[in-house]
């Protein structure tokens, strides 16, 4: 089974600032790679496809890059409704398996 | 509008059955395959089970295998898994899933039904 470990567990930053998360996988899932964003009592939403692609309706200051075993979401310039909880995702290999989430919080 | 609407949680005591459904709409269902995730409370996600679109292939989840199964009726657009021999550790908000393609990332999401297992 591919573990991911996502870094850091939580993210204090303000309106304004430039998060970045990362996701590490012990073993490669090539671009296979998928950040979603869940808020609380909502269900998971796509953010990030393929390691790189934004979903529909995703704004562009939503980056994802990497490849192999480490990636990382970036999200450009932070607006109040993006703090919520961050998971990747791979489908490389059976079974999919999501990383334990990242909390992006106000500081 | 891609609409998945699950049903069919509840409360089962330790070793019962329940069978959950996902009603899908605004997409051509036969064409994608479809997932079921499930989240624990205060816990992360976790992926259950996977089904393609013709259900030639189906996965499942170490931890659900050979208590649960996956199965789908094209013509009705419904999704379904029927959980046996269910644990405490099985409660969660259980979630439908779509492929954005056969096999491909999972994009759109229900929004979940809850199964508690407790005596």
């Amino acid at each position: 089974e591919i573990v991911l470990t996502q870094s850091p567990a939580t993210l204090s930053l303000s309106p304004g600032e430039r998060a970045t998360l990362s996701c590490r996988a012990s073993q490669s899932v090539s671009s296979y790679l998928a950040w979603y964003q869940q808020k609380p009592g909502q269900a998971p939403r796509l953010l990030i496809y393929d390691a790189s692609n934004r979903a529909t309706g995703i704004p562009a200051r939503f980056s994802g890059s990497g490849s192999g075993t480490d990636f990382t979401l970036t999200i450009s310039s932070l607006e109040p409704e993006d703090f919520a909880v961050y998971y990747c995702q791979q489908r490389s290999n059976w079974p999919r398996t999501f990383g334990q989430g990242t909390r992006l919080e106000i500081k | 509008e891609v609409q998945l609407v699950e049903s069919g949680g509840g409360l089962v005591k330790p070793g019962g059955s329940l069978r959950l459904s996902c009603a899908a709409s605004g997409f051509t269902f036969s064409s994608y395959s479809m997932n079921w995730v499930r989240q624990a409370p205060g816990k992360g996600l976790e992926w259950v089970s996977s089904i393609t679109s013709s259900s030639s292939y189906i996965y499942y989840a170490d931890s659900v295998k050979g208590r649960f199964t996956i199965s789908r009726d094209n013509a009705k657009n419904s999704l379904y898994l029927q959980m046996n021999s269910l644990r405490a550790e099985d409660t969660a908000v259980y979630y439908c899933a779509r492929d954005r393609q056969q096999l491909a990332t999972t994009d759109y999401w229900g929004q979940g039904t809850l199964v508690t297992v407790s005596s």
